[in-house]
């Protein structure tokens, strides 16, 4: 399969800290993205990160790429409540479909 | 810009019964998606259209599900006969012409008793 496994599956902690959670693959890829669920929505994409980068910044966001180690973390700064969500990591393949395979998530909980 | 429209949101049938979801992705995308997410599990993509034409439909359980694209704008996914197993998310996604985002719809849930 070529889902990914996120790490750890469940994250909790208080507003202002920061949250790190971190995804493994398991086939070379073209782009690795980060995307949001919250209960009950669908998802938002927050980053996309491509194999030849290493490391990419999005406001509180900063995400790390190891192709090497086909692992990828993603850092939330000055963590809010309104963070509170389902993280997953997707990994785009490189037929060029475009298709998108999913990891299982991190449920993060930001306690006010 | 309209996002991704999903319907209904949510529905419960009985296991045997017949579903069908509705997608009509952002004005514009070519490609577009269906997902099942099953509770506590990330995505998994069941079927992917170019314009009208399926991509790839190597996930799909063929012997239940369906989809198409008739226009190549919106979609349907039919599921007949519905097991209990197929209670999931059922997500919509659509992708811009040379870019790698997705975006997604809000769902359907669905419920099989």
């Amino acid at each position: 399969s070529q889902q990914g496994e996120e790490d750890p599956q469940a994250l909790s902690i208080q507003e202002g800290e920061n949250a790190t959670m971190n995804c493994s693959y398991k086939t070379s890829i073209n782009n690795l993205q980060w995307y949001r669920q919250n209960s009950g929505r669908g998802l938002v994409h927050l980053i996309l990160i491509r194999s030849n980068e290493r490391e990419k910044h999005s406001g509180r966001l900063r995400v790390t790429l190891d192709t090497s180690k086909k692992s990828s973390s993603l850092l939330i700064t000055a963590s809010r409540a309104a963070d509170t969500a389902s993280y997953f990591c997707a990994t785009g393949d490189q037929t060029g479909a475009n298709n998108l395979f999913f990891g299982t998530g991190t449920r993060l909980t930001v306690i006010p | 810009e309209a996002g991704v429209a999903q319907s209904p949101r949510y529905k419960i049938i009985e296991k045997r019964q017949s579903v069908a979801f509705w997608c009509n992705p952002i004005s514009g995308h070519a490609t577009l998606y269906w997902y099942q997410q099953i509770l506590g599990q990330g995505p998994k993509l069941l079927i992917q259209f170019q314009n009208n034409g399926v991509v790839d439909d190597s996930q799909l359980p063929k012997d239940r599900f369906s989809a198409e694209r008739l226009k190549g704008v919106d979609s349907t996914l039919k599921i007949q006969p519905a097991k209990l197993e197929d209670s999931a998310v059922y997500l919509c996604a659509s992708l811009p012409s040379g870019t790698d985002t997705q975006y997604f719809g809000p769902g359907t849930r669905l419920t099989v008793l």
